[in-house]
């Protein structure tokens, strides 16, 4: 039961490069969600989807795109990666009924931009 | 503009205590109030959850209150034990536009 799998769980990027990071669910769920954690912070919506071929934007989607060209993935992009973009990165997927069973969240990946 | 207020941001408890975290909401578009638990290194799993139409929903040793005049709920830990020392986050959803808004999380300490 692998349930939300997000890839890699560490990176490194120095400032300008790019970078996609991916989010894999296998639970069949219609809504996928890109959240970042920062100290503090709690969890900060970046961009999200109801569902394949549609995206939207979060509370912070500025320097960050994303994509759902097939209904189990959800990539999220950076472009030009800034040291203000260092933070933790969640995944999560929920069932169009969200009040189901809630999010259910991937393990996360650490990103240092230096 | 915060849309959901969490307090506080850190407590320490003593083994058996009763650790509470509150949450304050503005959106009256929210109809869907879960808490997660956060263990470090680890995504945060959904806990429990309460609809506004209900006033309390207790499993096992977590108990929600929810005050809908107020627009304030709570997570009440009974007989807390060192194996909840984790960060608590609540949140507030709008069902309709499928999207959650999260506190800023509290981290609890269970003192053995």
């Amino acid at each position: 039961n692998a349930g939300v799998t997000q890839t890699p769980k560490f990176r490194v990027l120095k400032t300008g490069q790019s970078m996609t990071l991916l989010c894999a669910q296998d639970m069949n769920h219609e809504y996928m969600y890109w959240y970042r954690q920062d100290p503090g912070m709690g969890l900060r919506l970046i961009h999200y989807s109801v569902g394949e071929g549609t995206t939207a934007k979060g509370e912070v989607p500025d320097g960050y795109n994303v994509s759902r060209l097939k209904k189990q993935n959800f990539l999220l992009g950076l472009e030009s990666a800034a040291p203000s973009q260092t933070s933790v990165y969640f995944c999560a997927s929920s069932y169009a009924r969200l009040a189901d069973y809630g999010y259910t969240f991937g393990s996360g990946t650490r990103l240092t931009v230096v | 503009q915060q849309q959901v207020k969490q307090s506080p941001q850190s407590l320490i408890v003593q083994k058996g205590g009763i650790p509470i975290i509150n949450c304050a909401y503005e959106n009256t578009a929210f109809d869907y109030f879960p808490w997660y638990q956060q263990f470090p290194g680890k995504g945060p799993a959904l806990l429990i959850a309460i609809r506004p139409d209900v006033s309390e929903k207790k499993e096992g040793r977590f108990t929600i209150s929810f005050n809908k005049s107020a627009k304030q709920f709570s997570l009440h830990i009974m007989d807390s034990q060192p194996g909840d020392s984790a960060t608590y986050f609540c949140a507030a959803s709008d069902t309709n536009a499928g999207k959650s808004t999260f506190g800023d999380g509290t981290t609890l300490t269970v003192k053995p």
